[in-house]
This record gives C-alpha cells, sequence and structure tokens, in this order.
C-alpha cells in the first residue's frame, strides 16, 4: 500500500539556521504531495503541495520539490525563526476529488533563540 | 467565517461509554473526513463521507461509528468496543480538490 516515510524527529535548531525535514513516499502512479503543519493545540495547516513532478511548492520561507526519481519531497527552509516551532507531517493523496491522504508520523521542530 | 467546528476540545469517558463527538463545516465542502492522531503514529483514517447519507471505513474503524444526515455535520461515536480510545481525534472536510481542511480537534480521555 501507500506510505510516506519522514525524518524521525525531534529537530532543534537555533534561530536563522537552515532547515531541512527529510520526506520520502512508496506509491503507485503519481500522488499529490503536501507538507502540513501542526502548531501546539491545534489541527493541521495545509503548508504547501506540488501535484506533479519537478513542481516546487513554497509558501511562507518554506520550499519542497517533487522529485519522482528519489520518490522524495524534502521541506526546506533557508532561516528557521522561532515561530516556525511546530510539528510537520508529510501526506500523499493519489487522486484529485475527496481523496483520503497517508501521512508521515511528523516530525517536532523546536528553534531557540 | 468559514470553517471546521469540533467541540468539545476536552473530553473525558469512563470505560464502557460511549461517546460521540461533534464536527460541523460551514465550507459546503461535500467530503469529510475523521483522523485519529496518536504520538510518534501521525494520523490515521477513521472514516470519510464523500457525500450525504454515504461514508466509507478508513485504516481503523473498528469500535468507531459515524453518520452523514446533513452535509454540514460528520458526528463520531467512539464505542465500548474500542480498545483504546484516548487519542487526540481530528475532523477535515475537503471540496474535491486535493486540500483538507482540518478543525482544531478533540482530546479524548478515558479514565
Amino acid at each position: 500500500g501507500d506510505s510516506v516515510t519522514q525524518m524521525e524527529g525531534p529537530v532543534t535548531l537555533s534561530e536563522e539556521a537552515f532547515l531541512t525535514i527529510n520526506c520520502t513516499y512508496t506509491a503507485t502512479g503519481y500522488p499529490s504531495l503536501f507538507w502540513y503543519v501542526q502548531y501546539p493545540g491545534e489541527g493541521l495547516q495545509l503548508l504547501l503541495k506540488a501535484t506533479k513532478a519537478d513542481d516546487k511548492g513554497s509558501n511562507k520561507g518554506f520550499e519542497a520539490t517533487y522529485r519522482k526519481e528519489t520518490t522524495s519531497f524534502h521541506l526546506e527552509k533557508g532561516s528557521v525563526q522561532v515561530s516556525d516551532s511546530a510539528v510537520y507531517f508529510c501526506a500523499l493523496s493519489k487522486n484529485f476529488g475527496n481523496e483520503k491522504l497517508t501521512f508521515g508520523t511528523g516530525t517536532r521542530l523546536t528553534i531557540i533563540p | 467565517d468559514g470553517g471546521i467546528t469540533q467541540s468539545p476540545k476536552y473530553l473525558f469517558r469512563k470505560e464502557g461509554q460511549n461517546v460521540t463527538l461533534s464536527c460541523e463545516q460551514n465550507l459546503n465542502h461535500d467530503a469529510m473526513y475523521w483522523y485519529r492522531q496518536d504520538p510518534g503514529q501521525g494520523l490515521r483514517l477513521i472514516y470519510y463521507s464523500q457525500i450525504v447519507n454515504d461514508f466509507q471505513k478508513g485504516d481503523i474503524a473498528e469500535g468507531y461509528s459515524v453518520s452523514r444526515e446533513k452535509k454540514e455535520s460528520f458526528p463520531l461515536t467512539v464505542t465500548s468496543a474500542q480498545k483504546n480510545p484516548t487519542a487526540f481525534y481530528l475532523c477535515a472536510s475537503s471540496i474535491g480538490g486535493d486540500e483538507q481542511f482540518f478543525g482544531p480537534g478533540t482530546r479524548l480521555t478515558v479514565l
């Protein structure tokens, strides 16, 4: 079946450091890929997405590129802030139109001043 | 403002009791979902509904039940058959695209 494997946490970085959170997937066909973020005590928010190979999703300084050859969708940010502290989830969807998401286990990120 | 509401935010249940979690959306979305979140396990799909009066089991449906009598409402009942119900429950909805919108969650604790 479909699956998503992401970098285990927790990850702790200093403010202004470079961030990479690895995500790889296993799926047949051409899934859409997502990064969601969860702040403490809240639900999930979509951070960015990519729907086909070589697409780059970006939002709030975060970026991720859909790499079909390596089945990866790594999340990056050039300079993190304390406010980026949260849990980040990589996910995939097989089809448009009300299809369920398959999530990774999440990576907890803490940024220290 | 449009969005998804879940209530209550915290819920305590005694062993052997059924309990119902509320999920309401005013986004006019057709599809709704229930996920369970446990530490270190990410989110797992319990049930989903693509249209009113229809729903499908997800990956971990045992011990749970749902109904979808109205487009805006998708309540989840955690029954006494669920062996380990303590978890954070998240409801989501989507309109036929790929993005799902999540509610703030309900934390259920079995005493």
